[in-house]
């Protein structure tokens, strides 16, 4: 399977902290993307990474990957309580996505 | 900003029944795609469609779904006889193509909460 996996699965952080969370894959990927999901709510996309690239910026988010060790991670900065969440990373091998379980990080006010 | 919508939001069944999900994906994108999430569990996908055609499927896409490009606008996916195991949020997405074979993000919309009894 070429399915995301993150880790942790959950994770809880006070407000004004960073929150950051991994993903590993296990075969060649186009690009690898995250998502963020609200409780029983659509999947929004937050950032694509492409297999050629090392590092992206937006915003307060920021992401890596290291296709010699198949793994990505995200992070955010000065997590806020609206970022309250699930986030999945999905790998996208040209033809479908792959999403992993997520991780479900709470924001503390 | 341009988005994926989909109708119904929620959808009520009864086992047996065929049900009809749609979805009007972004204006210029070319390639759309469903996804299903059973309650606690992951984003599953279904099938992806490109060109009239479907381009990949899952194991879970068998001869009870289809899907289908009515128009210039909309894209359907059709359970015939719904089982109970097909209760789930239902995604459509959609996405361009940036250059031969290459996709870009895909955007999903707000889902279809099925619910067969």
């Amino acid at each position: 399977s070429q399915q995301g996996e993150e880790d942790p699965q959950a994770l809880s952080i006070q407000e004004g902290e960073n929150a950051t969370m991994n993903c590993s894959y296990k075969t060649s990927i186009n690009n690898l993307q995250w998502y963020r999901q609200n409780s029983g709510r659509g999947l929004v996309h937050l950032i694509l990474i492409r297999s050629n690239e090392r590092e992206k910026h937006s915003g307060r988010l920021r992401v890596t990957l290291d296709t010699s060790k198949k793994s990505s991670s995200l992070l955010i900065t000065a997590s806020r309580a609206a970022d309250t969440a699930s986030y999945f990373c999905a790998t996208d091998d040209g033809y479908k996505l792959s999403f992993g379980a997520g991780t479900t990080v709470t924001v503390r006010a | 900003e341009p988005e994926v919508t989909q109708t119904p939001s929620h959808q009520v069944t009864q086992m047996g029944q065929e049900v009809i999900l749609r979805c009007v994906p972004i204006s210029n994108h070319l390639y759309f795609y469903w996804y299903r999430q059973i309650l606690g569990q992951k984003v599953e996908f279904l099938v992806s469609f490109y060109n009239n055609e479907i381009s990949e499927k899952s194991e879970i896409f068998d001869d009870q779904f289809s899907v289908e490009r009515p128009d210039g606008s909309n894209f359907t996916l059709k359970i015939r006889s719904t089982k109970l195991e097909d209760s789930a949020m239902y995604f459509c997405a959609s996405s361009v193509e940036i250059d031969r074979g290459r996709t870009d993000t895909q955007y999903f919309g707000p889902g279809t909460r099925l619910t067969v009894l």
